[in-house]
């Protein structure tokens, strides 16, 4: 099946650091990945949406300049928490697809970010 | 607007034992889609299942079959013979056009499921 890897699983670093999570899809293309954010004992709250080669499209209310997407390649986004402070303390989860298709969403593991 | 609604916040279920995961949805949208996902405490989410709009029967996958009422707007899980191996979070969710070539997953707000020996 799709397998999609999130790099590191586990951050902990000071406040004022800025952080990369790391979302490949190993096999399959992914023409589309996600970002979402999960607080404790709740759902997904989806962050941005991104396709390759182009401008991620955020969600409302969250900032485009502290949550950096690069969606360079058919396999690779990445999420950049910039200047991290403990309120951005949380889960963060990417997810792939193939494209605009009854195709599920393939989620990664996820990264647990702790921020001092 | 889309919504999802997930009206159990937590069930229990006996090992053996067979568990309905409640869901309910809103769209004015024809054609769309709804997925499960489960969420182990280690925090990975796994695809269960999909049913389609226009698809003519329930989908099934193993263990997991979704009753899918249409004309209720309900897409209930059903897991058969509870493992303990089943005790997790669950998520519907239901796909959202954005675009002519993008789309969104709307999430529910989970169900926890705990099953018991």
């Amino acid at each position: 099946g799709a397998v999609v890897s999130q790099h590191p699983s586990w951050v902990i670093c000071k406040s004022g650091t800025s952080v990369k999570i790391e979302c490949r899809s190993l096999d399959f293309q992914a023409t589309t990945m996600f970002w979402y954010r999960q607080f404790p004992k709740q759902s997904l709250m989806l962050m941005a949406t991104s396709n390759e080669g182009s401008k991620a499209t955020y969600e409302q209310g969250v900032e485009k300049d502290k949550f950096l997407i690069n969606h360079a390649s058919l396999t690779l986004s990445t999420l950049t928490v910039t200047s991290a402070h403990p309120e951005d303390s949380s889960f963060y989860i990417c997810s792939a697809k193939h494209s605009y298709s009854n195709q599920p969403q393939h989620f990664g593991d996820g990264t647990r970010l702790s921020i001092l | 607007a889309q919504k999802i609604t997930q009206t159990q916040p937590g069930m229990f279920v006996q090992e053996k034992e067979a568990v309905t995961l409640d869901c309910t949805y809103d769209t004015s949208d024809p054609s769309y889609g709804l997925f499960w996902y489960k969420q182990p405490s280690s925090g990975e989410m796994i695809f269960l299942i999909y049913q389609g709009s226009y698809d003519q029967q329930n989908a099934t996958e193993g263990r997991y079959s979704l009753n899918f009422q249409k004309a209720r707007k309900s897409a209930n899980l059903v897991i058969s013979a509870s493992q303990l191996g089943d005790s997790a979070m669950y998520f519907c969710a239901m796909r959202e056009a954005v675009s002519y070539n993008t789309d969104k997953l709307i999430f529910g707000t989970g169900t926890r499921l705990q099953v018991f020996p």
